[in-house]
C-alpha cells in the first residue's frame, strides 16, 4: 500500500533558524496536504497543493511539491517559538479520493 | 464552537471491556473519518463515512471495531473486548467535499487507555 515518509523525525533549533522537513510517497500523488500538531492539541490544516512543482507560501512557510508528484517539502524561515510542534504530510494517491496517508510527522522544538 | 466535537476526551477501561466514542462534524460536513494515533506516529485511517454510509474501512481494523453514522450526523465508534493495543488517540475529522479541494478538521481527540 501506499507509504508516506517524512524527514527528519526530530528537529531541535534556536529561534530564528530556519527549518525544512521533507516527504516522500512510494506511489504518485493527486494531492499533498500538510497539517500542524501542537503538543497536547490536534492535527490542523495549513494547505493543500494539487500540481506538479507547485509552491504556496504562508508567512514565513513556504510549501513545494516535487515535479513528480512524490515528494514535497515545507520550509520555515526564521522560526519563532509558536512554530514548535509536529508537522504533518498527508498525501492521496491517484486511485483515492478519500484516504489521506499521513507520515510520522516531524516535531520541531524551538529554543529562545 | 462549531468545531469538530469528540466525547470524551479521555477513557480508562479494563481489558476485555466495550468502549464507545462520539464523534460530532461540523453540521454541514458530508465526510467523517475515523484516524487512530499512538505516540509518535502520524494518524492512521481507521473508516469514513459519506453522510450515513460507510464506505471504506481499513483492512487493519479488527471485527472488534464498529463505526456508524445514523441520519448522516454524529458517528460512534464502538471497540469491543478491547485489548492493550487498543491504547490509542482516537480522531475523529469532517470535510465538506468540493472538487478536488477538500480538507479535514479535526476534533480534539479520545484519548483511550486499556489497562
Amino acid at each position: 500500500g501506499q507509504q508516506v515518509m517524512q524527514i527528519p523525525q526530530y528537529q531541535h533549533v534556536q529561534e530564528g533558524e530556519d527549518f525544512t522537513t521533507y516527504c516522500n510517497s512510494s506511489t504518485t500523488l493527486s494531492n499533498i496536504q500538510w497539517y500542524k500538531q501542537r503538543p497536547g492539541g490536534h492535527p490542523v490544516f495549513l494547505i493543500q497543493l494539487v500540481k506538479s512543482g507547485e509552491v504556496k507560501k504562508q508567512k514565513r512557510l513556504t510549501f513545494q511539491f516535487g515535479e513528480a508528484k512524490k515528494n514535497s517539502s515545507l520550509h520555515i524561515t526564521a522560526t519563532q517559538t509558536t512554530d514548535v510542534g509536529t508537522y504533518f504530510c498527508a498525501g492521496k494517491s491517484g486511485g483515492s479520493n478519500y484516504k489521506l496517508t499521513f507520515g510520522k510527522g516531524t516535531l520541531l522544538t524551538v529554543n529562545p | 464552537d462549531t468545531g469538530v466535537s469528540q466525547d470524551p476526551r479521555h477513557k480508562i477501561t479494563k481489558r476485555g471491556q466495550n468502549v464507545t466514542f462520539r464523534c460530532d462534524p461540523i453540521s454541514e460536513h458530508n465526510r467523517l473519518y475515523w484516524y487512530r494515533q499512538t505516540l509518535g506516529q502520524g494518524p492512521e485511517f481507521l473508516t469514513y463515512f459519506q453522510n450515513e454510509a460507510q464506505l471504506e474501512k481499513s483492512r487493519l481494523l479488527s471485527n472488534r471495531f464498529s463505526a456508524e453514522r445514523p441520519k448522516g450526523s454524529f458517528s460512534t465508534l464502538e471497540i469491543q473486548r478491547t485489548e492493550q493495543g487498543d491504547s490509542a488517540m482516537y480522531l475523529c475529522a469532517s470535510s465538506l467535499v468540493a472538487a478536488t479541494n477538500e480538507k479535514l478538521f479535526f476534533g480534539s481527540g479520545t484519548q483511550l487507555s486499556v489497562l
